[in-house]
Parts: structure tokens; C-alpha cells; sequence
């Protein structure tokens, strides 16, 4: 069965400073992985995806997710953090080709402060 | 570029009562997926459809009940409402390519309909 662990409910950060939201999977075949961002009473945006290939993905908004086999993980990083990056942010994991529910984390909420 | 059109995107309901929510999904893609998220929770899986047939189900509870259309369009129908059930709504599509290609495994989310039961 998949399923997906994200570190810390709430993370805060200062402006300017690096954001760094942990994702761990579990999966018996090749996952793809994916970074969703909610932002207050609106709908999931993707912001990142890995299905193959490199392994070190880019976003939108500056963001960036390494996938490690090794470690099972899929940490989502920003080297600067703005204010409009408040919002919720979900990993998510699926099976790899074909039908593709997603299973997700339970999310981390990012506070940025001035 | 179209995207997943829900409706209506809120909705207020006595317990007991019933609602409809309505997914559009994204011209061409043929897979609808339904998901559940209530107050300060991840969207939990309900059910899923692949060309108008059910391909999957998650934590749906009997009282509900969904399908997809010949147009692929997709209906989430809950009867007995009950307060546990308000919760934001997310309906996605997805083009399933046939296994020989790859698939980019990318969901397209709605806005979501905001169900409130009293």
C-alpha cells in the first residue's frame, strides 16, 4: 500500500529565509510524486511533479523537490521565502503509469513572517 | 486553457437532506475523481470513473452515490446529510493514456464545492 508521511503540521519562516517542507513515501512500485499548494478556501495547484527521469524537479513559484530513493523522500525546498508563499502544501503519491489516484500527505501549513 | 468546472461552489443543507454536486471535467480527459476534505484535513479519496465506469473507490459512505455521463461529466449524489459530511468537495479529471505511453499521472483539481450541513 502507498502511503504518504509529511514532517511537521506547521512550519514558520521569515521572509527571505529557506523553506523546507519534508515528504516521505511508501510504495511497493515506482511512485510518482507530486507537491499540491492550497491557499486559503481555493482549490489544489500543482507546483511540482516526478514521474521519471532526473530527479531533481522545478516548480512554479521558485520551488523545487529532490526525489531520493535511498531515503524514500521527496522534500520540497525554496531557497527564499516570500509572503505569498503561505498556504497549505500537500505531497501526494501515486502508482506509476496507468490509473492514478493520489494519496495524500496531511499536509503542512507554511506561515511566512515579516 | 479550460479547466475542471464544479457546481454549485457552496452549498448550505439541513441534516437529512440531500445534495448534488456537479464535476466538468477537462475537454478530452476520459477519468473523473472525487475527493473529500473536511475542516484542517487532506482530501481523502471517494471514488473514481473511467470512460462512465466506476474504477475505483475509496472511503465513500453508502449514502452517497456518483456516476459520469456519456459527455463525461460527473455526478456526486449525498442523501441523508449528516453535519460530519460538510467539507470541501474536489472533483479531477485526468487524461488516461493507454499503457503502451507514458503517463504524466497529473491530476487537474477544481475549485471544489463547499458543502455546509446544519
Amino acid at each position: 500500500a502507498q502511503s504518504v508521511t509529511q514532517l511537521g503540521s506547521h512550519v514558520s519562516v521569515s521572509e527571505g529565509a529557506l523553506v523546507l517542507l519534508r515528504c516521505n513515501y511508501s510504495s511497493s512500485v515506482p511512485p510518482y510524486l507530486f507537491w499540491y499548494v492550497q491557499y486559503p478556501n481555493q482549490g489544489l495547484q500543482l507546483l511540482l511533479k516526478y514521474t521519471t527521469g532526473a530527479t531533481l524537479v522545478k516548480g512554479i513559484n521558485g520551488f523545487e523537490a529532490e526525489f531520493k530513493k535511498s531515503e524514500t523522500s521527496f522534500h520540497l525546498t525554496k531557497p527564499s521565502a516570500h509572503m505569498s508563499d503561505a498556504a497549505e502544501y500537500f505531497c501526494a503519491v501515486s502508482f506509476s503509469g496507468g490509473y492514478n489516484k493520489l494519496i495524500f500527505g496531511a499536509g503542512t501549513r507554511l506561515a511566512v513572517h515579516p | 486553457a479550460a479547466g475542471v468546472i464544479q457546481s454549485p461552489r457552496h452549498l448550505i443543507k439541513e441534516k437529512r437532506e440531500t445534495a448534488t454536486l456537479k464535476c466538468y471535467p477537462i475537454p478530452r480527459h476520459d477519468t473523473v475523481y472525487w475527493y473529500q476534505q473536511g475542516p484542517g484535513q487532506d482530501p481523502q479519496f471517494l471514488i473514481s470513473f473511467y470512460e462512465k465506469m466506476q474504477s475505483d473507490k475509496g472511503s465513500i459512505p453508502d449514502r452517497f452515490s456518483a456516476q459520469q455521463f456519456s459527455d463525461y461529466h460527473s455526478e456526486l449524489n449525498m442523501s441523508s446529510l449528516e453535519l460530519g459530511d460538510s467539507a470541501l468537495y474536489f472533483c479531477a479529471s485526468q487524461k488516461t493514456m493507454g499503457l503502451v505511453d507514458s503517463n504524466t499521472g497529473e491530476l487537474f483539481f477544481g475549485e471544489g464545492s463547499r458543502l455546509t450541513v446544519l
